[in-house]
Protein backbone atom coordinates (compact mmCIF):
# COMPACT_ATOMS: atom_id res chain seq x y z
CA UNK A 1 0.00 0.00 0.00
CA UNK A 2 0.89 3.39 -0.97
CA UNK A 3 1.68 5.88 2.18
CA UNK A 4 2.82 9.94 2.48
CA UNK A 5 4.71 11.60 5.23
CA UNK A 6 4.62 15.24 5.14
CA UNK A 7 7.05 16.14 7.49
CA UNK A 8 5.48 19.39 9.69
CA UNK A 9 2.44 19.95 9.94
CA UNK A 10 3.18 23.94 10.76
CA UNK A 11 5.58 26.02 8.92
CA UNK A 12 6.36 29.52 9.57
CA UNK A 13 8.13 31.94 7.35
CA UNK A 14 9.10 35.35 6.42
CA UNK A 15 8.06 37.09 3.58
CA UNK A 16 10.68 36.84 0.61
CA UNK A 17 11.96 33.68 2.59
CA UNK A 18 12.51 30.00 1.15
CA UNK A 19 9.66 28.19 1.40
CA UNK A 20 10.58 24.00 1.82
CA UNK A 21 7.74 21.22 2.13
CA UNK A 22 8.95 18.28 2.76
CA UNK A 23 7.03 15.20 1.48
CA UNK A 24 7.81 11.45 1.60
CA UNK A 25 6.56 8.32 -0.28
CA UNK A 26 6.56 4.51 0.01
CA UNK A 27 5.58 2.59 -2.56
CA UNK A 28 6.97 -0.40 -3.94
CA UNK A 29 7.39 1.29 -7.16
CA UNK A 30 7.96 4.94 -7.76
CA UNK A 31 4.13 6.54 -8.09
CA UNK A 32 3.06 9.72 -9.85
CA UNK A 33 3.51 12.71 -7.27
CA UNK A 34 1.62 15.81 -6.59
CA UNK A 35 0.96 18.75 -4.96
CA UNK A 36 -2.07 20.70 -3.71
CA UNK A 37 -2.82 23.39 -2.14
CA UNK A 38 -5.99 24.25 -0.15
CA UNK A 39 -7.48 27.98 0.73
CA UNK A 40 -9.82 28.36 3.54
CA UNK A 41 -13.07 27.49 2.90
CA UNK A 42 -12.22 26.21 -1.15
CA UNK A 43 -11.20 23.11 -2.86
CA UNK A 44 -7.63 21.84 -4.18
CA UNK A 45 -6.09 23.31 -6.76
CA UNK A 46 -3.32 21.35 -8.02
CA UNK A 47 0.10 23.15 -7.81
CA UNK A 48 2.51 20.67 -10.26
CA UNK A 49 3.03 16.97 -10.67
CA UNK A 50 5.80 14.41 -11.29
CA UNK A 51 4.57 11.45 -13.93
CA UNK A 52 8.08 10.78 -15.54
CA UNK A 53 10.80 12.75 -17.41
CA UNK A 54 12.40 15.64 -15.62
CA UNK A 55 12.71 15.11 -12.40
CA UNK A 56 12.39 19.09 -11.13
CA UNK A 57 8.98 20.23 -12.17
CA UNK A 58 7.99 23.74 -12.03
CA UNK A 59 4.24 24.45 -11.31
CA UNK A 60 2.22 27.48 -10.81
CA UNK A 61 2.61 30.50 -8.35
CA UNK A 62 6.44 30.25 -8.70
CA UNK A 63 6.47 26.43 -6.97
CA UNK A 64 8.60 23.93 -8.05
CA UNK A 65 9.54 20.48 -6.53
CA UNK A 66 11.88 17.80 -7.13
CA UNK A 67 11.52 13.79 -7.44
CA UNK A 68 14.27 11.70 -5.91
CA UNK A 69 13.80 8.37 -6.37
CA UNK A 70 17.33 7.03 -4.03
CA UNK A 71 15.26 9.34 -1.26
CA UNK A 72 11.26 8.91 -1.92
CA UNK A 73 11.07 12.42 -1.59
CA UNK A 74 9.06 15.04 -3.12
CA UNK A 75 10.16 17.91 -1.10
CA UNK A 76 8.18 21.37 -2.42
CA UNK A 77 10.15 24.99 -2.56
CA UNK A 78 9.74 28.42 -3.30
CA UNK A 79 12.88 30.99 -3.57
CA UNK A 80 10.49 33.57 -2.24
CA UNK A 81 7.21 33.44 0.04
CA UNK A 82 4.46 36.01 -0.79
CA UNK A 83 1.92 36.39 1.88
CA UNK A 84 -0.41 35.25 -0.85
CA UNK A 85 1.24 31.52 -0.35
CA UNK A 86 0.09 31.21 3.13
CA UNK A 87 -2.67 28.09 3.05
CA UNK A 88 -2.60 24.32 3.51
CA UNK A 89 -0.16 22.48 1.16
CA UNK A 90 -1.18 18.74 0.38
CA UNK A 91 0.99 16.28 -0.81
CA UNK A 92 -0.45 13.06 -2.66
CA UNK A 93 0.33 9.94 -4.72
CA UNK A 94 -1.19 7.96 -7.15
CA UNK A 95 -0.29 4.53 -8.46
CA UNK A 96 2.24 4.33 -11.42
CA UNK A 97 -0.46 2.23 -14.36
CA UNK A 98 2.66 1.47 -15.89
CA UNK A 99 3.48 -0.73 -13.29
CA UNK A 100 0.49 -2.30 -12.99
CA UNK A 101 -1.30 0.44 -10.56
CA UNK A 102 -4.76 1.43 -11.03
CA UNK A 103 -5.19 4.87 -11.22
CA UNK A 104 -8.13 5.64 -9.89
CA UNK A 105 -7.60 7.31 -6.37
CA UNK A 106 -4.41 10.04 -4.62
CA UNK A 107 -3.63 9.52 -1.28
CA UNK A 108 -2.76 12.32 0.40
CA UNK A 109 -0.31 13.40 3.21
CA UNK A 110 -1.99 14.78 6.18
CA UNK A 111 -0.96 18.12 5.18
CA UNK A 112 1.20 21.15 6.21
CA UNK A 113 -0.06 25.27 6.98
CA UNK A 114 2.31 27.43 5.75
CA UNK A 115 1.80 31.00 7.44
CA UNK A 116 4.06 33.67 6.07
CA UNK A 117 4.54 36.58 8.89
CA UNK A 118 4.79 40.06 7.07
CA UNK B 1 -15.70 26.85 -18.44
CA UNK B 2 -17.20 26.39 -15.33
CA UNK B 3 -15.75 24.54 -12.63
CA UNK B 4 -16.65 21.71 -10.34
CA UNK B 5 -19.85 22.46 -8.40
CA UNK B 6 -21.22 20.79 -5.19
CA UNK B 7 -24.64 21.44 -3.60
CA UNK B 8 -25.16 22.06 -0.85
CA UNK B 9 -22.13 23.89 0.39
CA UNK B 10 -23.07 23.65 3.41
CA UNK B 11 -25.78 20.97 5.63
CA UNK B 12 -26.94 20.18 9.30
CA UNK B 13 -28.26 16.76 9.56
CA UNK B 14 -29.45 14.95 12.45
CA UNK B 15 -27.48 11.16 13.73
CA UNK B 16 -29.66 8.85 12.15
CA UNK B 17 -30.75 10.66 9.09
CA UNK B 18 -29.29 10.23 5.69
CA UNK B 19 -28.12 13.04 3.65
CA UNK B 20 -27.32 13.22 -0.49
CA UNK B 21 -24.51 15.47 -1.57
CA UNK B 22 -24.56 16.47 -5.35
CA UNK B 23 -21.14 17.01 -7.55
CA UNK B 24 -21.36 18.31 -11.50
CA UNK B 25 -18.34 18.13 -13.27
CA UNK B 26 -16.46 20.04 -15.86
CA UNK B 27 -18.18 19.65 -19.42
CA UNK B 28 -16.70 16.76 -20.61
CA UNK B 29 -15.29 15.15 -17.80
CA UNK B 30 -16.54 11.77 -17.40
CA UNK B 31 -14.38 10.87 -14.36
CA UNK B 32 -15.45 11.41 -10.68
CA UNK B 33 -13.77 10.90 -7.34
CA UNK B 34 -15.38 11.80 -3.73
CA UNK B 35 -13.19 12.46 -0.55
CA UNK B 36 -13.53 12.91 2.79
CA UNK B 37 -11.78 15.68 4.77
CA UNK B 38 -11.38 15.68 8.62
CA UNK B 39 -9.05 17.56 10.70
CA UNK B 40 -8.13 14.17 12.39
CA UNK B 41 -8.34 11.75 9.87
CA UNK B 42 -7.02 14.42 6.57
CA UNK B 43 -8.22 13.51 3.09
CA UNK B 44 -9.37 9.81 2.52
CA UNK B 45 -10.58 8.43 -0.98
CA UNK B 46 -14.27 7.37 -0.57
CA UNK B 47 -14.81 6.06 -4.48
CA UNK B 48 -14.43 7.22 -8.12
CA UNK B 49 -16.85 6.87 -10.73
CA UNK B 50 -16.13 6.39 -14.75
CA UNK B 51 -19.10 6.59 -17.26
CA UNK B 52 -21.41 5.66 -14.75
CA UNK B 53 -19.48 2.58 -13.23
CA UNK B 54 -17.90 2.31 -9.98
CA UNK B 55 -13.84 1.70 -10.28
CA UNK B 56 -12.98 2.13 -6.81
CA UNK B 57 -13.63 2.10 -3.69
CA UNK B 58 -11.97 3.40 -0.40
CA UNK B 59 -11.97 2.01 3.10
CA UNK B 60 -15.38 3.20 4.34
CA UNK B 61 -18.61 1.31 5.63
CA UNK B 62 -21.47 0.67 3.17
CA UNK B 63 -23.34 3.10 4.80
CA UNK B 64 -21.64 5.58 2.16
CA UNK B 65 -22.17 5.02 -1.67
CA UNK B 66 -22.83 6.43 -4.62
CA UNK B 67 -23.73 6.93 -8.17
CA UNK B 68 -22.69 8.38 -11.23
CA UNK B 69 -25.72 9.57 -14.34
CA UNK B 70 -25.35 9.72 -17.99
CA UNK B 71 -24.19 13.27 -17.82
CA UNK B 72 -20.94 12.55 -15.37
CA UNK B 73 -22.77 14.33 -12.30
CA UNK B 74 -22.40 12.12 -9.47
CA UNK B 75 -24.30 11.70 -6.39
CA UNK B 76 -23.16 10.58 -2.81
CA UNK B 77 -25.22 9.26 -0.05
CA UNK B 78 -24.77 8.72 3.29
CA UNK B 79 -27.48 6.86 5.70
CA UNK B 80 -28.06 6.51 9.43
CA UNK B 81 -25.86 9.27 9.60
CA UNK B 82 -23.25 8.86 13.02
CA UNK B 83 -21.06 12.13 14.30
CA UNK B 84 -18.31 10.95 12.97
CA UNK B 85 -19.63 12.02 9.10
CA UNK B 86 -19.36 15.44 10.30
CA UNK B 87 -16.83 16.46 7.33
CA UNK B 88 -16.00 18.33 4.39
CA UNK B 89 -16.63 16.23 1.09
CA UNK B 90 -15.12 17.10 -2.00
CA UNK B 91 -15.60 15.43 -5.45
CA UNK B 92 -12.78 15.86 -7.71
CA UNK B 93 -13.52 15.37 -12.09
CA UNK B 94 -11.15 14.31 -14.27
CA UNK B 95 -11.35 15.02 -18.26
CA UNK B 96 -9.66 10.98 -18.33
CA UNK B 97 -9.19 8.08 -16.42
CA UNK B 98 -5.34 8.98 -16.06
CA UNK B 99 -3.19 9.74 -13.18
CA UNK B 100 -1.63 12.34 -15.70
CA UNK B 101 -4.60 14.17 -16.02
CA UNK B 102 -5.28 16.87 -13.29
CA UNK B 103 -8.08 16.19 -11.11
CA UNK B 104 -10.24 19.37 -10.60
CA UNK B 105 -11.50 19.68 -7.30
CA UNK B 106 -14.86 21.52 -6.22
CA UNK B 107 -15.28 23.86 -3.05
CA UNK B 108 -16.86 21.01 -0.96
CA UNK B 109 -19.84 20.11 1.09
CA UNK B 110 -19.07 21.16 4.97
CA UNK B 111 -21.56 18.57 6.78
CA UNK B 112 -22.38 18.79 10.22
CA UNK B 113 -23.83 15.90 12.03
CA UNK B 114 -25.89 16.71 15.50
Amino acid sequence: AQSVTQLGSHVSVSEGALVLLRCNYSSSVPPYLFWYVQYPNQGLQLLLKYTTGATLVKGINGFEAEFKKSETSFHLTKPSAHMSDAAEYFCAVSPNVNSGGSNYKLTFGKGTLLTVNP
Amino acid sequence: KAGVTQTPRYLIKTRGQQVTLSCSPISGHRSVSWYQQTPGQGLQFLFEYFSETQRNKGNFPGRFSGRQFSNSRSEMNVSTLELGDSALYLCASSFRDSPTYEQYFGPGTRLTVT
